[in-house]
């Protein structure tokens, strides 16, 4: 049952330019959304977040957009550097969070 | 900064062992959570921790596993009877409050032999 989908397992994008990474969900009672940075052999980190009563949330680099119509969350970072090469997970919160499958983000120099 | 630590980084056991991971949560945080990644695989959510007692717990934590913040600063994870399909990373996170980002340790890998 997933619940958060990641649909792309990976992404290459140049430095400098944006990086989307996307995702879905299906519950609509989700209400609390995060994103998380992974890099190998760490913790997540936390990211950004967003509520479900908002439609943008932006800090520095890192923007995520929330359409709750179609159930989609995006997270766009601008412009992207090599450092933010990373797995990254989407969250969402009914109770518990529920954690996307992952996109391994690459920023190629 | 303030962060979630764990230990060990790795732990290596054999079938049917017991095994406790340890985490020490940020200090002023008040919600804790244990959640495991399988290699490959997703993230997944174990169980969360408020006031002393479970507050939520998922299918993957059944009686095998139990949860113990035995004093003020230390939260625990117990697996009872390994199994080889207990093999992944547990990460500790803790939040302020139940509602706010939680904020993740390193992770302790967990080999079952």
């Amino acid at each position: 049952d997933q619940q958060v989908k990641q649909n792309s397992p990976s992404l290459s994008v140049q430095e400098g330019r944006i990086s989307i990474l996307n995702c879905d969900y299906t519950n609509s009672m989700f209400d609390y959304f995060l994103w998380y940075k992974k890099y190998p052999a760490e913790g997540p980190t936390f990211l950004i977040s967003i509520s479900s009563i908002k439609d943008k949330n932006e800090d520095g680099r890192f923007t995520v957009f929330l359409n709750k119509s179609a159930k989609h969350l995006s997270l766009h970072i601008v412009p992207s550097q090599p450092g933010d090469s990373a797995v990254y997970f989407c969250a969402a919160r009914l109770s518990a969070y529920i954690f996307g499958t992952g996109t391994r983000l690459k920023v190629l120099a | 900064e303030p962060e979630v630590t764990q230990t060990p980084s790795h732990q290596v056991t054999q079938m049917g062992q017991e095994v406790i991971l340890r985490c020490v949560p940020i200090s002023n945080h008040l919600y804790f959570y244990w959640y495991r990644q399988i290699l490959g695989q997703k993230v997944e959510f174990l169980v969360s921790f408020y006031n002393n007692e479970i507050s939520e717990k998922s299918e993957i934590f059944d009686d095998q596993f139990s949860v113990e913040r035995p004093d003020g600063s230390n939260f625990t994870l117990k697996i009872r009877s390994t199994k080889l399909e207990d093999s992944a990373m547990y990460f500790c996170a803790s939040s302020a409050e139940t509602r706010s980002e939680q904020f993740f340790g390193p992770g302790t890998r967990l080999t079952v032999l």
